[in-house]
C-alpha cells in the first residue's frame, strides 16, 4: 500500500525531554510538511521541505527541528524549548509545492 | 496577520439534506483554495479544490463556490449522509511570501443526524 505513516500514534514524554516524531512516505513525493493541530483549531505549519536536504520554517517553527536526509523520511524533533508541545502532529507530502497534500494518521503527543 | 476563517463553527443537518459550509479569507493574494474533511483522530482528506480563475467547481456530491469580490468560498454537500459527519477545513495557498504555505481555517463541525 502506498501512503504516509506516522509513528507512534500516541506518545507521552516528560517535560524537558526532546522527542522525535517519525514520518515516512512511499509515494515518491518530493515535498513534505509538518503541521500542528490544537483542539478546536485548524492546522498550523511548522516546517516544510521541497526536496531532500532542504527545508524551510513554517509559521510556528520555534522549539522544533527537522531533517530531510532521505526523500522518504522527514522526522520532526520537538525540543524542550517548545513551550506548549502537547498537540496532535500531522505529517503530509505532495508531489511538489501547491500540489495535493496527502496526510498521515497523526501522532498525539502529550508532555507532562 | 492574514488568515483563512470560517463563519460557523458547527452545523447540524438531517440525513438527505443539503449542507453548506462557509469560509471567509483575507489574503487577497490567495489564488488556490482547498477543502479538507477530517474525521476524529485522523489526518485531513482532500475533498475538492478551486483556483481563483474559476467561481464554481463540482465533484461527486460536492460543489465549491468562490466569490473573490467578497473573499468568500463555500462547500456544498448534496444529500448529506451520516458518513459526512466530520470537521471541514478550508485552506488556501497564498501568494507572495506565502507561496509555499497552505493556511488552514479553524474548521466547521458537521453533524448529520439519521
Amino acid at each position: 500500500d502506498g501512503g504516509i505513516t506516522q509513528s507512534p500514534k500516541y506518545l507521552f514524554r516528560k517535560e524537558g525531554q526532546n522527542v522525535t516524531l517519525s514520518c515516512e512516505q512511499n509515494l515518491n513525493h518530493d515535498a513534505m510538511y509538518w503541521y500542528r493541530q490544537d483542539p478546536g483549531q485548524g492546522l498550523r505549519l511548522i516546517y516544510y521541505s521541497q526536496i531532500v536536504n532542504d527545508f524551510q520554517k513554517g509559521d510556528i517553527a520555534e522549539g522544533y527541528s527537522v531533517s530531510r536526509e532521505k526523500k522518504e523520511s522527514f522526522p520532526l524533533t520537538v525540543t524542550s524549548a517548545q513551550k506548549n508541545p502537547t498537540a496532535f502532529y500531522l505529517c503530509a507530502s505532495s508531489l511538489g509545492l501547491r500540489k495535493e497534500q496527502y496526510f498521515g494518521p497523526g501522532t498525539r503527543l502529550t508532555v507532562t | 496577520g492574514e488568515s483563512v476563517g470560517l463563519h460557523l463553527p458547527t452545523l447540524s443537518v438531517q440525513e438527505g439534506d443539503n449542507s453548506i459550509i462557509n469560509c471567509a479569507y483575507s489574503n487577497s493574494a490567495s489564488d488556490y483554495f482547498i477543502w479538507y474533511k477530517q474525521e476524529s483522530g485522523k489526518g485531513p482528506q482532500f475533498i475538492i479544490d478551486i483556483r481563483s480563475n474559476m467561481d464554481k467547481r463540482q465533484g461527486q456530491r460536492v460543489t465549491v463556490l468562490l466569490n473573490k469580490t467578497v473573499k468568500h468560498l463555500s462547500l456544498q454537500i448534496a444529500a448529506t449522509q451520516p458518513g459526512d459527519s466530520a470537521v471541514y477545513f478550508c485552506a488556501d495557498w497564498g501568494g507572495g511570501t506565502s507561496y509555499g504555505k497552505l493556511t488552514f481555517g479553524q474548521g466547521t463541525i458537521l453533524t448529520v443526524h439519521p
